[in-house]
């Protein structure tokens, strides 16, 4: 069965705090996502890399920033949380762009 | 500018009925629609896709009917049953690039 991981499903965090979301993938994917998702507003895109030490930007990059050293591991970071960041956090992986299979997600709370 | 809308954002249905769910796109470039259906607690999954060289495409109760002229997509869940409440997200991409997903559906099948 194909796995993405993410480290933590709940997370709560202080306002300016530095938080490492973490996902790995078991698939041997070139592609990996963050995606966030918010009530309403579907899943929106981060950043995502199509390869070890490529990164590019979703349509809402702002406050985040990611790492990709090891093919099956993506991160992202919040460098400074802040409160607008409360979301659930999805990452996913695929081959050439096609079926995206999803971790179960981080809730993140902010405070 | 959204670049594929999902309507309705809920949907109600009886046990047995037939849900739909339809999408609009912009990008005439995009040449792979999937369906993702998300249970409450578990990230999105892959339920059904299709390419724009076909104009239906069926698995089990699942339909996605597709209308390339008018740029949209729709589900259909035949003989819905309350197993399928859940909340369904169509999306779209071209070549290599990120899937842009619509902003969801709620659906809830009642017996």
């Amino acid at each position: 069965d194909v796995k993405v991981t993410q480290s933590s499903r709940y997370l709560v965090k202080r306002t300016g705090e530095k938080v490492f979301l973490e996902c790995v993938q078991d698939m041997d994917h070139e592609n990996m996502f963050w995606y966030r998702q918010d009530p309403g507003l579907g899943l929106r895109l981060i950043y995502f890399s199509y390869d070890v030490k490529m990164k590019e930007k979703g349509d809402i990059p702002e406050g985040y920033s990611v790492s990709r050293e090891k093919k099956e591991r993506f991160s992202l970071i919040l460098e400074s949380a802040s409160t607008n960041q409360t979301s659930m956090y999805l990452c996913a992986s695929s081959l050439f762009s096609r079926e995206a299979f999803f971790g179960q997600g981080t809730r993140l709370t902010v405070v | 500018q959204q670049q594929v809308k999902q309507s309705p954002q809920s949907l109600i249905v009886q046990k047995g009925g037939i849900s739909i769910i339809n999408c609009a796109y912009e990008n005439t470039a995009f040449d792979y629609f999937p369906w993702y259906q998300q249970f409450p607690g578990k990230g999105p999954a892959l339920l059904i896709a299709i390419r724009p060289d076909v104009s239906e495409k069926k698995e089990g109760r699942f339909t996605i009917s597709f209308n390339k002229s008018a740029k949209q997509f729709s589900l259909h869940i035949m003989d819905s049953q309350p197993g399928d409440s859940a909340t369904y997200f169509c999306a779209a991409s071209k070549g290599n690039t990120p899937l842009v997903f619509g902003k969801g559906t709620r659906l809830s099948v009642i017996a």
